[in-house]
């Protein structure tokens, strides 16, 4: 099945600078990755989503970006400001007909002011 | 539009007991539904996906007779947490997806706690 690998677990940077997450992936046949933000005790919320026809989609401060012979997916977001501090989830669509996503282990974004 | 509802939100039951958790679809016909289980700290982890009308295929690791799910109509899936143990207390998120669309929204989430 899929595996999907994210890091860092844990990013601070400062309010302003730009933070970057990456994941990896192992099922080459996968074509949809989405990233989400989920704040404490709350529901993960979609922020961008990627297929893999694409290399590149941004959405104001948050950009992503799939690199399809290397299998891997990053989360850009410039400007940061703090209530961007989240965990943020990157994942994967399996491919197949129940296409199943598989999440990434996290990473904790804390933006400090 | 492709919004999830998840009832309860928060649910404190007795060790021994069951507890239903309800995943309705409010605006769309959701052919495929996802439960999930989130322990503090750690990722999704899918626990089984329910198509309408058939039988819930469960991960590996998941025990589909303490777990029972059922989605009996294209806007309504229920978790059954059956013999409720401290250890089930958990995070239990659904999410939801129309036949053919992309994109996949989860459910409030329902805060499950096991005394």
């Amino acid at each position: 099945g899929e595996n999907v690998e994210q890091h860092p677990s844990t990013l601070s940077v400062q309010e302003g600078d730009s933070a970057v997450i990456k994941c990896t992936y192992s099922d080459s046949a996968s074509n949809y990755f989405p990233w989400y933000k989920q704040e404490l005790g709350k529901r993960p919320q979609l922020i961008i989503d990627i297929r893999s026809n694409v290399g590149e989609k941004k959405d104001q401060r948050i950009a992503v970006t799939l690199n399809k012979t290397a299998k891997h997916f990053s989360l850009h977001i410039t400007e940061t400001q703090p209530e961007d501090s989240a965990v943020y989830f990157c994942a994967a669509e399996a491919s197949g007909s129940a296409r199943q996503l598989t999440f990434g282990s996290g990473t904790q974004l804390t933006v400090l002011p | 539009g492709a919004v999830v509802s998840q009832h309860p939100s928060r649910v404190i039951c007795k060790s021994g007991t069951s507890v239903k958790i309800e995943c309705r679809s409010l605006d769309f016909q959701a052919t495929t539904m996802f439960w999930y289980r989130q322990f503090p700290k750690q990722s999704l982890m899918l626990m089984a996906t329910s198509n309408e009308g058939s039988k819930a295929t469960y991960e590996q690791g998941v025990e589909k007779d303490k777990f029972l799910i059922n989605h009996a109509s294209l806007t309504l899936s229920t978790l059954t947490v059956t013999s409720a143990h401290p250890e089930d207390s958990s995070f239990y998120i659904c999410s939801a997806r129309a036949r053919l669309a992309v994109r996949c929204p989860f459910g409030q989430g329902t805060r499950l706690t096991v005394v």
